[in-house]
């Protein structure tokens, strides 16, 4: 069974970084294209990055040059870097498998 | 690059059917699309892949009675024997030409 744990979620200032975690169990990290996607309080889904297996990555152009996506493979895990850090970017964070899988999230919330 | 449209709410009773309609733009009606489902204050949750020729992949544990069709530039989700779990809001997803994913702003599923 294919699971995906995400962590690092908080309270941050506006301005501030954070480092998204998404620890894969049951499949590779680099065996298939992972994304993140984030739901801001009460809306729907938007697509934040997508990091393929060769390597390229994609960006919203709503994070991009804040947001970094990347993974590890030797600890199976994805990264989401966000930083200038905005109040808009509040939202739980999702990590997917190929948009096959998902995660719990993590509450990410921007404020000051 | 394509829009997907959905309705934003649909109703139907507990044991009927229910059609879920996610329209894709001018120019796109050969793109397939992904259905996602989240339940209330639950992760979202792939339930299938749909080809523009109706055919469908449904995801790990979906039962039988969530099935997808297609016609023209509309994808469709259809779930009978509607039962209280059923409630939640269905998001279509789809892929633009520079690799962005892209999801329809849900409907919410009441069952009555």
């Amino acid at each position: 069974e294919v699971l995906l744990v995400e962590s690092g979620g908080g309270l941050i200032q506006p301005g501030g970084s954070l480092r998204l975690s998404c620890v894969v169990s049951g499949s590779n990290v680099n065996s298939n294209y992972m994304s993140w996607v984030r739901q801001a309080p009460g809306k729907g889904l938007e697509w934040v990055s997508t990091l393929y297996t060769g390597g390229n990555t994609y960006h919203a152009d709503s994070v991009k040059g804040r947001f970094t996506i990347s993974r590890d493979n030797s600890k199976n895990t994805l990264y989401l870097q966000m930083d200038s850090l905005r109040v808009e970017d509040t939202a739980v964070y999702y990590c997917a498998r190929a948009l096959d899988y998902w995660g719990q999230g993590t509450l990410v919330t921007v404020s000051s | 690059q394509p829009v997907l449209t959905q309705s934003s709410s649909a109703s139907a009773s507990l044991g009927s059917s229910v059609k879920l309609t996610c329209t894709l733009s001018s120019g796109h009606a050969y793109y397939f699309i992904a259905w996602h489902q989240q339940q209330p204050g639950k992760a979202p949750r792939h339930l299938m892949k749909l080809e523009s020729s109706g055919t469908y992949n449904k995801g790990s544990g979906v039962p039988d009675r969530f099935s997808g069709s297609s016609s023209g530039a509309d994808r469709y989700l259809t779930i009978t024997n509607l039962q209280s779990e059923d409630e939640a809001d269905y998001y279509c997803e789809t892929w633009d030409s520079n690799s962005h994913l892209i999801f329809g702003g849900g409907t919410r599923l009441t069952v009555l």
